[in-house]
C-alpha cells in the first residue's frame, strides 16, 4: 500500500520560508507519477499548490508561481515544498498526494496532513 | 486563479439520490475528461470517489457515479447512506498545465 508523509515545523513566522518533505513508501517516485502539493486553509477548500515529476519537471498554480518551489530527491523517495514570504494567508493544513499522467486518474493517494500555522 | 463552481450544501434523506454540480469553463471541465471527485470527512484526507469524469477506483461503491455535459461536471450519489455525509470536491486540469479544485460541497443526509 502506498503511503505518503508530510513533515515540517508546524509554526512558521510571518515573511519566512515555509519548507515541508514529502516521504513515499511503497512505492519509487523514479516511476510514472506525479507528486503534489495541495493546501486546505481553516474551514476553506482545497487549493492546487503545484505538482513535480520525477525528472524535476514542476507545474506551479499562476497566483502561487511567484513563491513556490517543488523538488524532488528520488535518492531519498521524496518530494519538498518551499513556500517563500509567508503571511497568515498561508496558514493551512499541507496534503502531498500522487496523480496519474497530468490532470488524469486524479489524488489517487494522500498523506495526512500537516497543520502549518504563520504567525510570530 | 478561480475556482470551479459547485453549490455550497446538498441534502437527501437516505435511500435517496442527490447530485452535485461543478461547473468550470471550456478551459477546464469542458475542454478535457479529466474531472475527478473527492470525499473528505472531518479531519480526515479527502478521498478519490470519480476520476476521469466517470471512472471509478477499486473498493469505491458503485453507488457513486460521474458524468459531464459541456463545462458541468456532476456527481450523482444513489442510495444514500448516513455515512455519505461529508463534503464533497470536484478538482479538474485547466489548460496550460494547471489543476484547479472547486470549492467544495457539503453533504447532509438527513
Amino acid at each position: 500500500q502506498v503511503q505518503l508523509q508530510e513533515s515540517g515545523p508546524g509554526l512558521v513566522k510571518p515573511s519566512e520560508t515555509l519548507s515541508l518533505t514529502c516521504t513515499v513508501s511503497a512505492y519509487s517516485i523514479s516511476s510514472d507519477y506525479y507528486w503534489g502539493w495541495i493546501r486546505q486553509s481553516p474551514g476553506r477548500g482545497l487549493e492546487w499548490i503545484g505538482n513535480v515529476y520525477h525528472s524535476g519537471s514542476t507545474y506551479y498554480n499562476p497566483s502561487l508561481q511567484s513563491r513556490v518551489t517543488i523538488s524532488v530527491d528520488t535518492s531519498n523517495n521524496q518530494f519538498s515544498l518551499k513556500l517563500t514570504s509567508v503571511t497568515a494567508a498561508d496558514t493551512a493544513v499541507y496534503y502531498c498526494a500522487r496523480t496519474g499522467s497530468f490532470g488524469s486518474g486524479g489524488f489517487d493517494y494522500w498523506g495526512q496532513g500537516a497543520l502549518v500555522t504563520v504567525s510570530s | 486563479q478561480s475556482a470551479l463552481t459547485q453549490p455550497a450544501s446538498v441534502s437527501g434523506s437516505p435511500g435517496q439520490s442527490i447530485t452535485i454540480s461543478c461547473t468550470g469553463t471550456s478551459s477546464d471541465v469542458g475542454g478535457y475528461n479529466y474531472v475527478s471527485w473527492y470525499q473528505q470527512h472531518p479531519g480526515k484526507a479527502p478521498k478519490v470517489m470519480i476520476y476521469d469524469v466517470s471512472n471509478r477506483p477499486s473498493g469505491v461503491s458503485d453507488r457513486f457515479s460521474g458524468s459531464k455535459s459541456g463545462n458541468t461536471a456532476s456527481l450523482t450519489i444513489s442510495g444514500l447512506q448516513a455515512e455519505d455525509e461529508a463534503d464533497y470536491y470536484c478538482g479538474s486540469y485547466r489548460s496550460g498545465s494547471a489543476l484547479v479544485f472547486g470549492g467544495g460541497t457539503k453533504l447532509t443526509v438527513l
